[in-house]
């Protein structure tokens, strides 16, 4: 099992293209999660997903777009970057029935906007 | 809102030595609380997790943490590290429910290990 993978690994943009970065987990969990890690801030919480074809925002939205058409994908687009939105992604994914209340985390994706 | 303050941006402690990070939470009702690791280049690994009854719970790698209610506190200890512990360490909480919504991160303590 790859358990969750991220796609890329790493990512130039220059400001104003767009990218979609992927997740992709091997689990069956029905939870997934989109955070960023920008140095000495921890990770915040960008936007979720409670099942196929649900997203809701979390703290950080704003300039994000996500989609979950299926179960085990979940994909965070930026439509048109931006140099503050250089960070490390991170994707989760939980399964939160039958006290499985953990989080576990891909490898991450770097993005340096320019 | 949920929040959580990780004190100490940056810990020192000798290899062998015991080690404590601090972490507190703000959050109304009886909070879900976690402490992840994160390797450099890596991402977060789950050390332990605390959602109810016994106030003091194991985690891996010889990591132990204790709720606190009185003190809104769920610190971290270890009592001998080891040079593979240098990493940095985050605190986190989820609302009710096990932080099905996502959890809220405290910014990290960075922890070094002297030989």
């Amino acid at each position: 099992n790859a358990g969750v993978t991220q796609t890329p690994k790493f990512r130039v943009l220059k400001t104003g293209q767009s990218m979609t970065l992927l997740c992709a987990q091997d689990m069956n969990h029905e939870y997934m999660y989109w955070y960023r890690q920008d140095p000495g801030m921890g990770l915040r919480l960008i936007h979720y997903s409670v099942g196929e074809g649900t997203t809701a925002k979390g703290e950080v939205p704003d300039g994000y777009n996500v989609s979950r058409l299926k179960k085990q994908n979940f994909l965070l687009g930026l439509e048109s970057a931006a140099p503050s939105q250089t960070s490390v992604y991170f994707c989760a994914t939980a399964r939160w029935s039958a006290r499985e209340e953990t989080q576990y985390f891909g490898p991450g994706t770097r993005l340096l906007v320019l | 809102a949920q929040s959580v303050t990780q004190p100490d941006i940056h810990i020192t402690v000798s290899e062998g030595a015991s080690l404590e990070l601090r972490c507190n939470y703000s959050y109304g009702a009886t909070p879900y609380l976690f402490w992840y690791v994160q390797s450099p280049g890596q991402g977060l690994q789950l050390l332990l997790k605390y959602f109810s009854g016994d106030t003091l719970v194991q985690g891996i790698k010889g990591f132990e943490a204790e709720f606190k209610r009185s003190q809104s506190s769920f610190n971290l200890r270890k009592p001998s590290v080891h040079w593979s512990d240098a990493a940095e360490y985050f605190c986190a909480v989820g609302e009710s429910g096990g932080g099905a919504d996502g959890l809220t991160f405290g910014k990290g303590t960075h922890l070094i290990i002297q030989p």
